[in-house]
């Protein structure tokens, strides 16, 4: 089945510092999804992003499915963006979703 | 009022017990999935449900039931509790729109906290 690798695991941030966090996946998609899921374990959609780019705020993603790659853009990142953020896929003609392991994010103040 | 709404939010079970997880919701969709997710890991799909009448298997649905009783409802079932099905467990809805139902965006509740002493 399709592999969605997600990079860095771990992310330690100063606050107000940009990052990056990449999302690979093996196998063409229909649907690609990012959501963060805070400290309380609520998760909370982001993106949802089969390809191009979109934009919220401070966040961003742009999907190049050509590539088989996501990226989420925080820039300015505050102390509430800690938690993990997740990518999920659905390959083409496929019916289950894949997530990633997540990236574990924590912004000090 | 939450789209996606699950009960209970916490619950501590033995062994052996029969417990039920139930997930309510008020987004019309008829896509409906159950997820479970262990410390330090992404979610796993248990089972997924396209509409009243069609079940399926997700990819670790061993040890765990299914019933969808509406269109809006969708209940999980550990039909004897072990401890290592301690875990966070997610429900989440979509509807699926366009040529080929290309768009599928899920929407997920807030999750139970299952411990199995």
């Amino acid at each position: 089945g399709i592999q969605v690798e997600q990079s860095p695991p771990d992310l330690i941030l100063q606050e107000g510092a940009n990052s990056t966090l990449r999302c690979n996946f093996s196998d063409s998609v229909n649907n690609l999804q990012w959501f963060h899921q805070n400290p309380w374990g609520q998760l909370i959609n982001l993106f949802y992003i089969p390809s191009g780019t979109k934009q919220n705020g401070r966040l961003s993603a742009t999907t190049v499915a050509t590539e088989r790659y996501s990226l989420l853009y925080i820039s300015s990142s505050q102390t509430t963006d800690s938690g993990v953020y997740f990518c999920a896929v659905l390959n083409t003609g496929g019916f289950k979703t894949i997530f990633g392991a997540g990236t574990r994010l924590f912004v000090k103040a | 009022d939450a789209d996606v709404t699950q009960t209970p939010r916490n619950r501590i079970t033995k062994t052996g017990k029969r417990i039920m997880l139930e997930c309510s919701q008020t987004k019309g969709h008829d896509r409906m999935y159950w997820y479970r997710q262990d410390p330090g890991l992404g979610l796993r799909l248990i089972y997924y449900s396209f509409d009243v009448k069609d079940i399926n298997k997700g990819e670790i649905s061993d040890g765990y039931s299914v019933s969808r009783q509406a269109q809006a409802k969708f209940s999980l079932s550990l039909e004897s509790a072990i401890p290592n099905q301690t875990a966070l467990y997610f429900c989440a809805t979509s509807d699926v729109i366009g040529l080929g139902g290309s768009y599928n965006e899920q929407f997920f509740g807030p999750g139970t906290r299952l411990t199995v002493l």
